[in-house]
C-alpha cells in the first residue's frame, strides 16, 4: 500500500540548515507530483513547495522562497526539502503529500505522518 | 493569491445531527476545490475533490457541493469519529495552493 514516511526533523538553531526526507513506497514514484505542506503548532495548513512528477517544474511559497529547495531522487523513491536560513517562524510539522496520477497541480491524495522541525535558540 | 475563508471557526454538533461547513474563495476556483479532515495528532486525509467527488473509502455521509466561490461540506449524520478539523483547499490558481483556516467540529 501507499506509504510516505518523513524524517530529518529536529531542533535547530536559527540561521542553520536541515534536510527533510520523504521515503515513498507502494506506488510508482516517478508518476506523481509531490508537495510539502507545513503546520505550525496549533495552526492551520500552509503549502510550502511542489515538484512535478518528472522534476521539470518546482514552485515554492513566497515565505520560503530562496531559503527552501524541493528535490526528488527517483532512483531512491525519495522526496527532499532542504531548509536553509531557518527562522523561528519555520517551526512546524512538515508533511509530504502526493498529488493524483500524473497531475502535479491538483489536490493531495495521500499524506505522510509528518516530521517536526523546531527552530529555537 | 486566492484567499480561502472557512466558516464557522467552530461548529458544535450533537452525534447523529447534520453538520454544514462553508468555504469561500476570494475569486472563482471553478470546481477545483478539495476538503480534508484532520484529527488530533494525525495527518490530514482527503475527503472530497472536484468540489463534490468523494475520495476512495470516504463514507457517503460526507458530501460536497458548490462552484466558483462558494462551497459546502455536509456531514449528514455525525458519527463520533467525525469530530475533527476540516480544511478546504483550492487548486485552480497556483502557485500557491491555498487552504482555508479550518473549521473545528466539536461535540455539543
Amino acid at each position: 500500500q501507499v506509504q510516505l514516511v518523513e524524517s530529518g526533523g529536529g531542533v535547530v538553531l536559527p540561521g542553520r540548515s536541515l534536510r527533510l526526507s520523504c521515503a515513498a513506497s507502494g506506488f510508482t514514484f516517478s508518476t506523481y507530483g509531490m508537495h510539502w505542506v507545513r503546520q505550525a503548532p496549533g495552526k492551520g495548513l500552509e503549502w510550502v513547495a511542489v515538484i512535478w512528477y518528472d522534476g521539470s517544474l518546482k514552485y515554492h511559497a513566497d515565505s520560503v522562497q530562496d531559503r527552501f529547495t524541493v528535490s526528488r531522487d527517483t532512483s531512491k523513491n525519495t522526496l527532499y526539502l532542504q531548509l536553509n536560513s531557518l527562522r523561528a517562524e519555520d517551526t512546524a510539522v512538515y508533511y509530504c503529500a502526493m498529488g493524483p496520477y500524473y497531475d502535479s497541480s491538483g489536490y493531495l491524495t495521500r499524506w505522510g505522518q509528518g516530521t517536526l522541525v523546531t527552530v529555537s535558540s | 493569491e486566492i484567499v480561502m475563508t472557512q466558516s464557522p471557526a467552530t461548529l458544535s454538533v450533537s452525534p447523529g445531527e447534520r453538520a454544514t461547513l462553508s468555504c469561500r474563495a476570494s475569486q472563482s476556483v471553478s470546481s477545483n476545490l478539495a476538503w480534508y479532515q484532520q484529527k488530533p495528532g494525525q495527518a490530514p486525509r482527503l475527503l472530497i475533490y472536484g468540489a463534490s467527488t468523494r475520495a476512495t473509502g470516504i463514507p457517503a455521509r460526507f458530501s460536497g457541493s458548490g462552484f466558483g466561490t462558494e462551497f459546502t461540506l455536509t456531514i449528514s449524520s455525525l458519527q463520533s469519529e467525525d469530530f475533527a478539523v476540516y480544511y478546504c483547499q483550492q487548486y485552480n490558481n497556483w502557485p500557491p495552493w491555498t487552504f482555508g483556516q479550518g473549521t473545528k467540529v466539536e461535540i455539543k
